[in-house]
């Protein structure tokens, strides 16, 4: 059974706080993604990566960075949570078909 | 970024009844439609991923179509049932290997 998984459900952190979100994929996939989602914006992409160390930046990546030292990781950081960051954020993997995997998502509440 | 559109944003069907929704994408530089059904507390889960203009396909009550020359797909969904209650996502693939996401179609079927 494919699987992606993330970290924490749910996730409380202050203002200022450095925040790691963190993604494993069990697939060998090497295209992965981090999204958020709010609200009438649907999901938008924030990085993505297609390879390890390799990264880019999706529409949104204002505020995050990535890292992808092994494969099967790929990490969301918020260097500085800010209360604009309280969203659900999904991680995705994606096979030779395009077929995209998701992770349960993390609900982050920034306080 | 491109615009990928879905209509309706939210519908309210009577168990029993047929329904369908639109995803409207960019008709150049096509490669695939994603379609996926989300949950609530769930991951998005794909249903089909389409490729060639006037593919259709099926999986049980849930059948979609795909227009690549007028840049539209719909979902139909046959003799709903409660399970059928979900957020439908479209994803348009240019061909980069990112998916840009429609806002939803967010489905409640009425008992």
């Amino acid at each position: 059974d494919v699987k992606v998984t993330q970290s924490s459900r749910y996730l409380v952190k202050r203002t200022g706080e450095k925040v790691f979100l963190e993604c494993v994929q069990d697939m060998d996939h090497e295209n992965m993604f981090w999204y958020r989602q709010d609200p009438g914006l649907g999901l938008r992409l924030i990085y993505f990566s297609y390879d390890v160390k390799m990264k880019e930046k999706g529409d949104i990546p204002e505020g995050y960075s990535v890292s992808r030292e092994k494969k099967e990781r790929f990490s969301l950081i918020l260097e500085s949570a800010s209360t604009n960051q309280t969203s659900m954020y999904l991680c995705a993997s994606i096979s030779s078909t395009y077929e995209q995997f998701f992770g349960p998502g993390t609900r982050l509440t920034v306080l | 970024i491109l615009n990928v559109e879905q209509s309706p944003q939210s519908l309210h069907v009577q168990e029993g009844d047929s329904t369908n929704f639109t995803c409207s994408f960019p008709s150049s530089n096509f490669y695939a439609l994603h379609w996926y059904r989300w949950e609530t507390a769930k991951s998005p889960e794909a249903l089909f991923v389409m490729t060639l203009n006037g593919d259709e396909k099926k999986k049980g009550r849930i059948s979609a179509t795909l227009n690549t020359k007028e840049g539209y797909s719909y979902l139909y969904i046959k003799g709903s049932q409660p399970e059928d209650s979900a957020t439908y996502l479209c994803a348009f693939l240019k061909g980069n290997e990112k998916l840009t996401f429609g806002t939803g179609t967010r489905l409640t079927i009425i008992p």
